[in-house]
């Protein structure tokens, strides 16, 4: 997991309340994304930044915001308006070809 | 569009025998392959990948992948299966040209038993 951190490691939210999950990469890596993990689904993108101030949609978009204000930070905002929030949410940057992964952020909504 | 297919939702394995986790792809162009692996609540660890070149990829903790472009596979194996191999598997592709996203199959939970 090496040179990618989210924080906090575990996240509890009442519904109705946005809640923003924390990336920061010091590998110099000009792409992030965010994914959603769910039993039996396995990986789904949420967004994705090439580089700073742009970012793009990914198949799962809705109900999620993000910004990339700052290379090395790519914070993701569950939104109210996300349907079935709680999931184990895995941000990544890509190097080399290669994507690194952070250790993950599990938010519990109820 | 691409799209990885991992068959198998689980394999079960003795110790010290040889596992193959199964994996076929879909991709326009060339692909760019790879093999994670996720233990308990934890992210992916990069494996191995594939480019170009010898069709049988080496990675890390002996682990193995055959790319096969006729059948569009790129089947994880191991000839000698330990109990700490036991995890969460995945297959992703990308196309080779462009700065796409990896695109990852659902996973496939490899169980060895002593």
């Amino acid at each position: 997991d090496g040179g990618i951190t989210q924080s906090p490691k575990y996240l509890f939210r009442k519904e109705g309340q946005n809640v923003t999950l924390s990336c920061e990469q010091n590998l110099n890596h000009d792409a992030m994304y965010w994914y959603r993990q769910d039993p039996g689904q396995g990986l789904r993108l949420i967004y994705y930044s090439q580089i700073v101030n742009d970012f793009q949609k990914g198949d799962i978009a809705e109900g999620y915001s993000v910004s990339r204000e700052k290379k090395e930070s790519f914070p993701l905002t569950v939104t109210s308006a996300q349907k079935n929030p709680t999931a184990f949410y895995l941000c990544a940057s890509k190097g080399g070809g290669e994507q690194y992964f952070g250790p993950g952020t599990r938010l519990t909504v109820t | 569009a691409q799209s990885v297919a991992q068959p198998e939702d689980q394999v079960n394995v003795a110790e010290g025998n040889p596992l193959t986790v199964k994996c076929t792809y879909s991709v326009s162009g060339n692909p760019y392959l790879f093999w994670y692996v996720q233990y308990p609540n934890r992210g992916l660890q990069f494996l191995l990948k594939y480019i170009t070149g010898d069709n049988l990829v080496k990675g890390s903790y002996g682990f193995e992948a055959e790319f096969n472009k006729s059948q569009t596979s790129f089947h994880l194996k191991k000839p000698s299966a330990l109990v700490s191999d036991s995890a969460l598997y995945f297959c992703a592709v990308r196309r080779l040209s462009g700065n796409t996203p990896l695109v990852f199959g659902k996973g496939t939970r490899l169980s060895v038993i002593a």
